[in-house]
């Protein structure tokens, strides 16, 4: 049972690089969230998703893009990293809002830019 | 103001302690209530989960919402080095909305054996 797996765990950029970060649940889940984690600003949205094939904005979603195509999997996008973006990232996965049920994270993904 | 405050603390209390967390938070949307503890370099995992006002308990966790003071509470008896983590509030609302959660910044607890 391994609930929210996110890949890789880490990653060192350098700025104007791009990458995707993984994230895949297999407890059928119909929301995903991204977050990232920085010292003193506690945990903020990026973006989410509420089904497959839908996304949308969160708190912080600039230089960020998301895609679902598949019910299990988020992925989340960097196409020009800048130093800014060094932080900790979760994914997160819930059932749908209607059985109001709480959020699962995976371990994050470092991912440094320099 | 900040829709939820946390103290960050740290916190340094000796095993066996009665250890006390506490949120505020300025929205009276906000219907459920959560606990997450976070160890170093893992994910937050729910500890806690409540909805309203009262007392939810779980061995030796005990969690409370006073909704018309606006405070939430985590209690943690006979704490242990394994306690040691940050722990994170968050709360949400009711209904279609309540994807978002709003977390406090978290309190980092150190219990010494």
């Amino acid at each position: 049972n391994a609930g929210v797996t996110q890949t890789p765990k880490f990653r060192v950029l350098k700025t104007g690089q791009s990458m995707t970060l993984l994230c895949a649940q297999d407890m059928n889940h119909e929301y995903m969230y991204w977050y990232r984690q920085d010292p003193g600003m506690g945990l903020r949205l990026i973006h989410y998703s509420v089904g497959e094939g839908t996304t949308a904005k969160g708190e912080v979603p600039d230089g960020y893009n998301v895609s679902r195509l598949k019910k299990q999997n988020f992925l989340l996008g960097l196409e020009s990293a800048a130093p800014s973006q060094t932080s900790v990232y979760f994914c997160a996965s819930s059932y749908s809002s209607t059985r109001n049920q709480p959020q699962h994270f995976g371990d994050g993904t470092r991912l440094s830019i320099l | 103001q900040k829709e939820v405050e946390q103290d960050p603390g740290p916190l340094s209390v000796p095993e066996g302690a009665i250890v006390s967390l506490n949120c505020t938070y300025s929205n009276s949307a906000f219907q459920y209530f959560m606990w997450y503890r976070q160890y170093s370099r893992k994910g937050p995992e729910l500890l806690m989960y409540t909805y309203s006002s009262g007392n939810k308990e779980d061995g030796r966790f005990t969690a409370q919402v006073d909704k018309s003071s606006k405070y939430i509470s985590l209690f943690i008896r006979d704490s242990q080095p394994s306690d040691s983590a940050t722990y994170l509030c968050a709360m949400t609302f009711s209904g279609g909305s309540n994807y978002k959660l709003t977390f406090g910044k978290g309190t980092l607890l150190t219990v010494n054996p």
